[in-house]
Formats: C-alpha cells, structure tokens, sequence
C-alpha cells in the first residue's frame, strides 16, 4: 500500500540555519504531495503542495520539489525563525485512493 | 479567512463514559473527514462523509465509534463506551470537492484532545 516515510526527529536548528526535513513515499499510482505544518496544541495546516512531477510547492520560505526519479518530497527553508518551531508532516494522495496518508512527522525545534 | 470549527478543545473523561465531538466545516465544502491522529504519529482517517453520505469507515471501530453528518453540513463523532486507548486528538477536516480528487486539499480544524481516565 501507499506509505510515506520521513526523517526521524526532533531536528534541532539555530535561528537562521539551513533546514531539511526528507520524506520519500511509495504509491502505487501518480499521487500528489503535501506537507502540513502543526503548532503546539493546533490541528494541521496546509504548507504546500505538488501534484505532479519536478513541480515546486512553496509557501512562506518553504519549498518542496516532486521528484518522481527519487520518489522525494524534501522540505527545505534557507533562513528558520524560532516560529518555525512545529511538527511538520509528509502526505501523499493517490489517484487511485484519494484518501491521503501521513508520515509520522518530523518535529523541529529552534533556538535563538 | 474560513475555518474549520471544532468543539470541545479539551475533553477528559472516565474510561466506559460516552462522549461526543462536533465539526463544522468550511461553508461550501462537500467533504468530511474525521481523524484520529496518537502522540507522536500522524493522523489516520476514520470516517470520511460527502454531503451526508458515508463514503468510507472502514478504519471505524464500529462497535463503539459513531458518525454522522445528518444535514450534510456539520457532524458528530460519538465513542461509547470510551476505553483508555481512545486518548488521542481528533481531528475534523474538509474539503471543497467530491472526495474523488487527490489533488483536493484538505483543511483542518484545531482538534479535540481526549483524556480517558
């Protein structure tokens, strides 16, 4: 069945670092991939998507790219901010079963 | 901004106690979904709705977990009786379309935290 599997955590990062967050799925099909971002104590947000391959998500400084060759999903952000402190999960949603399925999710904590 | 409306924020509860959790979904949206999403893992579809209809509750665990969306709006989510494995966030989420879609995105409300004592 489809899975997504994503980098253990917690990532711990300074103000300002480079971060990368990997997932790498498997499906039986062409699936389209997201990445939610959930605060402390919230429910999950949508951070960005791609529904096809080498397309590039991108929402306040994150990026993704679909990269089918690797069936990848990286999420990167070139400068974090200590509000970017949150768990951050890997989705995917399949043509053939539209029901998404979700990573464990990576948390990422960072300090000033 | 439309959001998705969830109540209580916060339940705690003696375990064979029933309890009860509603969702309002964004205005418009056809589908949705309950979630039960345990610490420290993402979260697992329970019970998806279009309109009023179930569509796949196959993850419920019938025998205690109910569902419905009777106007094909807002829903309820009952467990009776709670058992201590229940603790976990519930989560509600919608989405415009007709389910069918994968590229369909899904909004999420803020979640229910249970405590089953």
């Amino acid at each position: 069945g489809d899975s997504v599997t994503q980098m253990e955590g917690p990532v711990t990062l300074s103000e300002e670092a480079f971060l990368t967050i990997n997932c790498t799925y498997t499906a039986t099909g062409y699936p389209s991939l997201f990445w939610y971002v959930q605060y402390p104590g919230e429910g999950l947000q949508l951070l960005l998507k791609a529904t096809k391959a080498d397309d590039k998500g991108s929402n306040k400084g994150f990026e993704a790219t679909y990269r089918k060759e690797t069936t990848s999903f990286h999420l990167e952000k070139g400068s974090v901010q200590v509000s970017d402190s949150a768990v951050y999960f890997c989705a995917l949603s399949d043509r053939g079963s539209y029901i998404p399925t979700f990573g464990r999710g990576t948390s990422l904590i960072v300090h000033p | 901004e439309a959001e998705v409306a969830q109540s209580p924020r916060y339940k705690i509860t003696e375990k064979s106690q029933a309890v009860a959790f509603w969702c309002d979904p964004i205005s418009g949206h056809a589908t949705l979904y309950w979630y039960r999403q345990i610490l420290g893992q993402g979260p697992e579809l329970l019970v998806q709705f279009q309109d009023e209809s179930v569509v796949d509750d196959s993850q419920l665990p019938k025998d205690r977990f109910s569902a419905e969306r009777l106007k094909g709006v807002d829903s309820t989510l009952k467990i009776q009786p709670a058992e201590l494995g229940d603790s976990a966030m519930y989560l509600c989420a919608s989405s415009i379309g007709t389910g069918t879609e994968s590229t369909d995105t899904q909004y999420f409300g803020p979640g229910t935290r249970l405590t089953v004592l």
